[in-house]
């Protein structure tokens, strides 16, 4: 079956801690991308990447690094810089196209602080 | 500034009772408009794409309708498994793959 998987499901951080989100995808998608959603709020980009060896960062990038050394993998790192990491952590895809790109999502990943 | 505003923020309705979804937008020009369905604790679903004003789309009870400044999500006779939050989001014709998103509409079926 083709899609999105992301791990671990539920991730649980200590403060001042560095931890790292999967995102793997098996579409042949070209594009990858990290959003973050927070109750009440409409997602928001953290990161994205058109081609491997290649990203740039979104609205909310401070905190966030990111690398997508392979097609299929676009793993996210929330650093200790991040202020307020606490949160649900969504992956996505997006096939070629001219132009509109609709974007696949993952299942998420919800990073608790404690 | 581009923006999306989704109303109401939840919404609920019995089962059959028929209702729409508003997605109200503000772009450089519209690309596409997007419409994707979130069920608690998991990601997006994708739902619709939606192109030029006066395009239509279906999905068994769903119907999603686009003008030049809003689009609306038709739900037609719904069921208790329509309950999801729905999503809207918009890419600008100068956006190189971002989508800007609304903050969704809860949706509630009762029996």
């Amino acid at each position: 079956d083709g899609g999105i998987t992301q791990s671990p499901k539920y991730l649980f951080r200590k403060e001042g801690q560095n931890v790292t989100l999967s995102c793997e995808q098996n579409l042949n998608h070209d594009a990858m991308y990290w959003y973050r959603q927070d109750p009440g709020q409409g997602l928001r980009l953290i990161y994205y990447s058109q081609i491997v060896n290649d990203f740039q960062k979104g609205d909310i990038a401070e905190g966030y690094s990111v690398s997508r050394e392979k097609k299929e993998s676009f793993p996210l790192t929330v650093t200790s810089a991040q202020k307020n990491p606490t949160a649900f952590y969504l992956c996505a895809s997006s096939p070629p196209s001219q132009g509109i790109y609709e974007q696949f999502f993952g299942p998420g990943t919800r990073l608790t602080v404690l | 500034e581009d923006q999306v505003t989704q109303s109401p923020e939840a919404l609920r309705l019995q089962e059959g009772e028929s209702s729409s979804l508003n997605c109200s937008y503000t772009v450089s020009g519209l690309r596409g408009l997007f419409w994707y369905r979130q069920d608690p604790g998991k990601g997006p679903e994708f739902l619709f794409t939606l192109y030029s004003a006066g395009e239509e789309k279906e999905k068994e009870r769903l119907k999603a309708t686009l003008t030049k400044k809003e689009s609306f999500l038709h739900i037609t006779a719904p069921k208790p498994e329509d309950s999801a939050t729905y999503l809207c989001a918009v890419q600008a014709l100068d956006s190189s793959y971002k989508l800007i998103f609304g903050s969704g509409t809860r949706l509630l079926v009762r029996p």
